[in-house]
């Protein structure tokens, strides 16, 4: 298996532009997990899905974030407009109640 | 909400001691606890976890306590190398979805 996989590895881009977030799911995986990590506020659980449901947003820091998982291999984490506050590593991570396996993260730079 | 607490937030030693990191936590409803280790620029790495039932867990040089009654769980390095370098996170879930709340990590530099 490949593994979590992330789409794009490193992301930059200006105030005020849409960025997507991209998460494919290990195949079978019914848990899928969005968090964010900064050197402030260290790792923080964004929202998670569930058989593609989301059960828990409470972590979603404004209306400017959105998610979604149209099925069970693909997941999308959208921001507009981006400020840059929303720069960090953003991790996709996946799980069949067993321990979760994270990706390698996706590193959004806003200017 | 749960507040998940790792104590020291940097630590550098020699190689071969021995060592310990510590994590707290505020709300002892947990479901399990995990140590994950992250090398710079990289993605996160699971070495052991901790059933709400269990008291320890070892693989290899690495052993991980719990007591879940004093919110509390320890990550046991010992012979300490360079290559252990990295930052040891700590999370506990609250229910078998594995949703998980992290403490802030340890930085541990291991100097030859």
């Amino acid at each position: 298996d490949a593994g979590v996989i992330q789409s794009p590895r490193h992301e930059v881009t200006e105030m005020g532009q849409e960025v997507t977030l991209r998460c494919k799911p290990i195949s079978g995986h019914d848990y899928l997990f969005w968090y964010r990590q900064t050197m402030m506020r260290g790792l923080e659980l964004l929202i998670y899905f569930n058989n593609n449901v989301p059960i828990d947003d409470s972590g979603m820091p404004e209306d400017r974030f959105s998610a979604k998982m149209p099925n069970a291999s693909f997941s999308t984490l959208k921001i507009q407009p981006s400020e840059p506050r929303d720069s960090a590593v953003y991790f996709c991570a996946s799980s069949s109640r067993q321990p979760p396996v994270f990706g390698p993260g996706t590193r959004l730079t806003v200017l | 909400k749960q507040e998940v607490t790792q104590i020291p937030a940097a630590l550098s030693v020699p190689e071969g001691e021995n060592l310990v990191l510590n994590c707290s936590f505020t709300d002892s409803a947990i479901y399990n606890l995990q140590w994950f280790r992250q090398d710079p620029g990289k993605g996160l790495t699971s070495l052991l976890l901790i059933q709400s039932s269990q008291r320890e867990q070892t693989s290899g040089r690495l052993n991980a306590s719990l007591d879940k009654s004093s919110g509390r769980s320890t990550l046991y390095i010992a012979a300490s190398q360079p290559g252990d370098s990295a930052t040891y996170l700590c999370a506990v879930s609250k229910n078998s979805g594995y949703a998980l709340n992290f403490g802030k990590g340890t930085s541990l530099l291991v100097t030859p």
